[in-house]
């Protein structure tokens, strides 16, 4: 497996555009999760799934991201209207089981920058 | 809720010298303790992992952590630095039914 698949590795937009980040989670994982990477806050748990459903969102920090998960190989974390203060490195990972019992992996992550 | 803490963020050593990252944890249950690695615009890989197994646990890169309940900690050692080893490193923990915390990470220096 080639491991966890994020696209794109970079972003750069403008403050107010809707941006997409994507995931393509290792196949036959369960659980899918998005991590924001930042100086201040250091890796926050925005969301994750659950065989494709969404369990617990409460790291989610404004109703302007929203995450989906269409199928059990694809996910997408949105951000609209973006701002200069969502810029960080947004990782998604992927494991078995939750929390430690079997291993998470990670992506190689996205690098947001709003401007 | 349960914490982690990890003492330094930047810690420097030579070449071939002992390496030693420093995490404290808080858990009001036996909890799951992990340690990540994460190299320049990479994402983080699981270096090692305690599950209330051995109490000394081995991973790659010729790294080991010590689980010591008296002491609530779960300290990182490599006894001879490599150049390689320069990262960024993550001590998290779990109590296997509640989400993994990560500490704000420690920054490994190494110079020749």
């Amino acid at each position: 497996d080639a491991g966890v698949i994020q696209s794109p590795r970079h972003e750069v937009t403008e403050m107010g555009q809707e941006v997409t980040l994507r995931c393509k989670p290792i196949s036959g994982h369960d659980y899918l999760f998005w991590y924001r990477q930042t100086m201040m806050r250091g890796l926050e748990l925005l969301i994750y799934f659950n065989n494709n459903v969404p369990i617990d969102d409460s790291g989610m920090p404004e109703d302007r991201f929203s995450a989906k998960m269409p199928n059990a190989s694809f996910s997408t974390l949105k951000i609209q209207p973006s701002e200069p203060r969502d810029s960080a490195v947004y990782f998604c990972a992927s494991s078995l089981r939750p929390w430690g019992e079997s291993e998470a992996f990670f992506g190689q992550g996205t690098r947001l920058t709003v401007v | 809720a349960q914490s982690v803490t990890q003492l330094g963020s930047h810690v420097s050593v030579s070449e071939g010298a002992l390496v030693l990252l420093r995490c404290n944890y808080s858990s009001s249950v036996p909890p799951y303790l992990f340690w990540y690695v994460q190299y320049p615009n990479q994402g983080l890989q699981l270096l090692l992992k305690y599950t209330s197994a051995a109490t000394l646990v081995k991973g790659i890169n010729g790294f080991e952590a010590e689980f010591k309940k008296s002491e609530t900690s779960f300290h990182l050692t490599k006894p001879s630095a490599h150049m390689s080893d320069a990262a960024e490193y993550f001590c998290a923990v779990s109590t296997g039914f509640q989400k993994l915390v990560f500490g704000t990470g420690t920054r490994l220096l190494v110079s020749p």
